[in-house]
């Protein structure tokens, strides 16, 4: 099992739609999680962080399970400017941040 | 802007060619990553420094990759006799300590032709 999985889309939706995207990771001591967003040719940028349950900002939610091992990510009334792709990065103790390979959302005018 | 400034930001190098690129993290952090990215992939890691010590190296790291960090400060990473397969933006990303959020240089993109 790989240490950081995403289903990498596409998602297709349109403007004021929910959508939620799933990321599972394999290392149970993880403490922390994060959800980067990245356009186009661009850096990735920190969209939010997870160091419990749950986090929420504005129209984006992000929870955690502890027990199947997966965080979330709700974007609640989409817009144009959400296009991008979704980073989950899970820190791992000692070593490294480890991406998944991202989801890629597309909100349709 | 996030603090983390990365040269050049545009790279193109004949097959063959040593190149090395340049990352200046934000000054009080500690932990520096290296990443690699090719289209439509999350960043994979390299490797990372806390302060000047380089703690790990991916095993996707190829001998003729070599990074520094001297005096804990910036880092450079070395891609020696390039080939193909190395064309893909690499990225630094900066980290004040364990468990916190990285901040990303714009990165470094290279063709190698």
């Amino acid at each position: 099992r790989k240490e950081v999985e995403q289903d990498p889309g596409p998602f297709n939706v349109p403007e004021g739609a929910t959508v939620a995207f799933n990321c599972t990771y394999s290392n149970s001591a993880s403490q922390s999680f994060f959800w980067y967003r990245q356009d186009c040719r661009k850096e990735p940028k920190l969209l939010m962080s997870v160091y419990s349950s749950g986090n929420e900002d504005g129209r984006f939610t992000a929870q955690l399970n502890r027990a199947s091992q997966y965080i979330s990510l709700l974007i609640r009334d989409s817009k144009l400017s959400d296009s991008a792709t979704y980073l989950c990065v899970v820190p791992l103790y000692g070593q490294n941040f480890v991406f998944g390979p991202g989801t890629r959302l597309s909100v349709l005018p | 802007d996030t603090g983390v400034s990365q040269n050049p930001r545009h790279k193109i190098t004949k097959r063959g060619q040593n190149v090395t690129f340049r990352c200046d993290p934000i000054s009080e952090h500690n932990r520096l990553y290296w990443y690699r990215q090719t289209l439509g992939q999350g960043p994979e890691f390299l490797t990372y420094f806390q302060n000047e010590a380089q703690l790990e190296k991916s095993r996707l790291l190829s001998d003729r990759f070599s990074a520094e960090r001297p005096k804990g400060s910036f880092s450079t990473l070395e891609i020696q006799r390039t080939e193909q397969g190395d064309s893909a933006m690499y990225l630094c990303a900066s980290i004040e300590g364990f468990g916190t959020e990285a901040f990303f240089g714009q990165g470094t993109r290279l063709t190698v032709v």
